[in-house]
């Protein structure tokens, strides 16, 4: 398996515009998990999926950020419009359970948004 | 409210030298106890787990952890550290449909 993939790897983006990042996941992996990454906050939660539904999305920080996952194998975070703020690593992750196997972790997407 | 705690930002020890991180959680019930280790550019690769049953535990590339409930810690160790072993460590703690991370330790190895 070629594990989970993230793209893009990086992002510069201007202030305002909108930004999607996508995620395949581990195929027959019914967990997915968006996070992101700063210095300052560590790694937090954004949002997962089970079974391509949202279950918790608590964690998504405002509603400039959505999250989809039209089938199995896709999803995507949205920022729209997008701040200096955003600027961070968001890593995506799937598993087959939520919390008792641990997560199999994509290579993240850095964005940048200037 | 879960929360997970690496007390130390950063470690430098000599390469060959032994390794301890330690990871204090606050958990209303059992964990299931993690550490996650992330290489520079890259995502986080599992190093080694806790269910249940036998508290040290034992994960990839030599690293161990034991789970000691009465200190409610979960530290991680290696008897010899490599300079590959440079990278930042994560304890995580599974909470009901998400893992908690703690803040991270990054490791610095002296040739």
């Amino acid at each position: 398996d070629a594990g989970v993939i993230q793209s893009p790897r990086h992002e510069v983006t201007e202030m305002g515009q909108e930004v999607t990042l996508r995620c395949k996941p581990i195929s027959g992996h019914d967990y997915l998990f968006w996070y992101r990454q700063t210095m300052m906050r560590g790694l937090e939660l954004l949002i997962y999926f089970n079974n391509n539904v949202p279950i918790d999305d608590s964690g998504m920080p405002e509603d400039r950020f959505s999250a989809k996952m039209p089938n199995a194998s896709f999803s995507t975070l949205k920022i729209q419009p997008s701040e200096p703020r955003d600027s961070a690593v968001y890593f995506c992750a799937s598993s087959f359970v939520p919390d008792g196997e641990g997560y199999t972790f994509g290579s993240g997407t850095r964005l940048t948004v200037v | 409210a879960q929360s997970v705690t690496q007390p130390d930002i950063h470690i430098t020890v000599s390469e060959g030298a032994s390794l301890e991180l330690r990871c204090n959680y606050s958990y209303g019930a059992t964990p299931y106890l993690f550490w996650y280790v992330q290489s520079p550019g890259q995502g986080l690769q599992l190093l080694l787990k806790y269910f249940s049953g036998d508290t040290l535990v034992q994960g990839i590339k030599g690293f161990e952890a034991e789970f000691k409930r009465s200190q409610s810690s979960f530290n991680l160790r290696k008897p010899s550290v490599h300079w590959s072993d440079a990278a930042e460590y994560f304890c995580a703690v599974g909470s009901q449909g998400n893992l908690i991370f703690g803040k991270g330790t990054k490791l610095s190895v002296k040739p």
